[in-house]
């Protein structure tokens, strides 16, 4: 079975704080995730990779940057979080063989006061 | 912008009976279609894929796809109360993207 973790579920930050949030994924998939998740505006995407250290931006990329320094770990990051990025975040995977199945993370709710 | 469409519903379905799910598309060059469930506060899982016109069956489960009228449809058959949950119909688009619609709720009674 596909497995991707990500590192919190529950996050709570300050405005101005910078934030990591970290994926993993444990069955050797080339593309990497990251989806925002908001009521009545569904699963919108920030940024993918389809390679290690390569990234392309989504839908959504305005403040926020992505790590890919190993094929299994993708990190986001929120430079200086915001009130209006308070939202479920979503990680996924797929593999370039697989006409484009993904499989999600647990989520991280993240909550910026 | 590529668009996928779904009836947020609720969709209400005794248990037993049929829950017909749909979802209209507006790239005509996507190939492949997938659809989710996503129970109240957890993360979306992969329940079924379809890449050709017709049916694929998979247990309680069929999904219908008809490229020409860009539509996707996800039969549940024997509903169950543990079906109630969000539905999202996703559309291959571009490099290994997807785009997902908003989803559409539904409310198995038992």
């Amino acid at each position: 079975d596909v497995k991707v973790t990500q590192s919190s579920r529950y996050l709570v930050k300050r405005t101005g704080e910078k934030v990591f949030l970290e994926c993993v994924q444990d069955m050797d998939h080339e593309n990497m995730f990251w989806y925002r998740q908001d009521p009545g505006l569904g699963l919108r995407l920030i940024y993918f990779s389809y390679d290690v250290k390569m990234k392309e931006k989504g839908d959504i990329p305005e403040g926020y940057s992505v790590s890919r320094e190993k094929k299994e770990r993708f990190s986001l990051i929120l430079e200086s979080a915001s009130t209006n990025q308070t939202s479920m975040y979503l990680c996924a995977s797929s593999s370039g063989r697989e006409m484009y199945e993904q499989y999600f993370g647990p989520g991280t709710r993240l909550t910026v006061t | 912008q590529k668009e996928v469409e779904q009836n947020s519903g609720p969709l209400s379905v005794p248990e037993g009976a049929i829950a017909s799910l749909n979802c209209t598309y507006s790239d005509r060059g996507s190939q492949s279609f997938f659809w989710y469930r996503q129970y109240s506060g957890k993360s979306p899982e992969l329940i079924m894929s379809i890449y050709s016109n017709g049916d694929k069956e998979d247990g309680r489960f069929t999904a219908q796809l008809n490229k020409a009228s860009q539509y996707v449809s996800l039969l549940i058959r024997d509903s169950q109360p543990s079906d109630s949950a969000t539905y999202l119909c996703a559309v291959g688009t571009g490099f290994q993207k997807l785009v997902f619609g908003t989803g559409t709720r539904l409310l198995v009674s038992p």
